[in-house]
């Protein structure tokens, strides 16, 4: 089945550690994105991806660092910089700037 | 960026229209206005877009004014399962290609 997945789906950590969110998707798709939502909020942009190696950051990219090494492949990394890291994390891809939105099933981080 | 403001929240009765309304007064000439909608605690998924004319799918019709400064999106006969967050999004070119910036959305509740 062609999708985009996300792993893990609840995620734990300790205040002061990095983790990294995982993105994938098979739909060949070349533009890849980043959103985080807080409760109750609407979507708010991370970074995103046009092209491999390329990256652009979004509205509140700081905190964050990405990479895109591999067209299918897309990890976000929270940092200890991100003061406020626990919030439900979403990953996009999209064909190209014509076409809609697919959305992985999400991340839910709880630093602790 | 094109902006744009929908309603916090609406109800709907079981088995009737749901007419959800966005305001996006300074769309530009080559912006479409998308919608999507989350359910809770998953990943929005894509419902309809247009640019100037109005489209419907199976799953909802979207309805633009003539001077495109405000759309409808229709659930023509709603059922509970249609209780979600509702987004309309104007895609916004930015570098390396197009942003999509989601608002807070409405949130409708389909009653019984």
């Amino acid at each position: 089945d062609g999708g985009i997945t996300q792993s893990p789906k609840y995620l734990f950590r300790k205040e002061g550690q990095n983790v990294t969110l995982s993105c994938e998707q098979n739909l060949n798709h070349d533009a890849m994105y980043w959103y985080r939502q807080d409760p109750g909020q609407g979507l708010r942009l991370i970074y995103y991806s046009q092209i491999v190696n390329d990256f652009q950051k979004g509205d509140i990219a700081e905190g964050y660092s990405v990479s895109r090494e591999k067209k299918e492949s897309f990890p976000l990394t929270v940092t200890s910089a991100q003061k406020n890291p626990t919030a439900f994390y979403l990953c996009a891809s999209r064909l190209n700037s014509d076409n809609e939105q697919f959305f992985g099933p999400g991340t839910r981080l709880t630093v602790l | 960026d094109a902006k744009t403001t929908q309603p916090p929240s609406m109800d709907c009765a079981e088995g009737r229209a749901a007419n959800l309304p966005c305001n996006h007064s300074t769309i530009s000439g080559n912006e479409y206005v998308y919608w999507y909608r989350q359910i809770h605690s998953q990943g929005p998924q894509y419902i309809i877009h247009g640019l100037k004319n109005n489209e419907t799918n199976e799953m909802a019709s979207l309805i633009i004014t003539e001077d495109r400064k405000s759309s409808t999106l229709i659930l023509p006969h709603a059922t509970l399962r249609d209780t979600a967050v509702y987004y309309c999004i104007v895609r916004v070119a930015g570098t390396g290609g197009f942003k999509t910036i989601f608002g807070a959305g409405t949130r409708l509740f389909v009653k019984a």
